[in-house]
């Protein structure tokens, strides 16, 4: 079963604009992980947070986590056309060698030019 | 270096025939997956290998088997593929030492028929 769910579902914006999304997750993590996905294409990997941290920044994204909440937002600063792509949140156990990352359903993000 | 990489890009098969997805990575990584990735449902988790010589079930399981061949090579078979079988296949590797992401390959698009 699913164990993130993003929100929005879509989300249109003119570049330029922040682009937030939010994602909610179930049970304890060992970690948070952002990934993108444009159309067509695999996923690549954004940015990864710790259930021990509470914001991380990398270029124009923004990242937080609230563990007490069971929540993660990911912001774009200043979206580009480039952007637009379908966003995914993933969390992560801790199993060691049974490492397994649990997708969210993602959010499509279109950047008007 | 390649990264990720899967054969076929497309395929179409007719109910009943049995195919093999084939995944290689060259970045020696340990932990190789398989998913899938269906309209609205983001990525669910086939099957999984931890290492060389081993694998497990993931959260959908039903109807594939797996080989994990040597290090570099995971491949996903079909014994007799069904119209819900229909989706589009990501393979994914993940470095050892405790690394936490998961690197991409393209994908392969499957319609059974």
């Amino acid at each position: 079963s699913q164990q993130g769910e993003e929100d929005p579902q879509a989300l249109s914006i003119q570049e330029g604009e922040n682009a937030t999304m939010n994602c909610s997750y179930k049970t304890s993590i060992n970690n948070l992980q952002w990934y993108r996905q444009n159309s067509g294409r695999g996923l690549v990997h954004l940015i990864l947070i710790r259930s021990n941290e509470r914001e991380k920044h990398s270029g124009r994204l923004r990242v937080t986590l609230d563990t007490s909440k069971k929540s993660s937002s990911l912001l774009i600063t200043a979206s580009r056309a480039a952007d637009t792509a379908s966003y995914f949140c993933a969390t992560g156990n801790s199993g060691g060698s049974n490492y397994k990352l649990t997708f969210g359903k993602g959010t499509l993000l279109t950047v008007n030019p | 270096n390649a990264g990720v990489t899967q054969t076929p890009k497309f395929q179409v098969l007719k109910t009943g025939q049995s195919m093999t997805l084939q995944c290689a990575q060259d970045m020696n990584h340990n932990s190789m997956y398989w998913y899938r990735q269906d309209p609205g449902m983001g990525l669910r988790l086939i099957y999984y290998s931890a290492s060389e010589g081993t694998t497990d079930k993931g959260e959908v399981p039903n109807g594939y088997n797996v080989s994990r061949l040597n290090k570099r090579e995971f491949s996903l078979r079909l014994e007799s593929a069904a119209p819900s079988q229909t989706s589009v296949y990501f393979c994914a590797s993940r470095p050892p030492g405790g690394g936490q992401t998961q690197y991409f390959g393209p994908g392969t698009r499957l319609t059974v028929l």
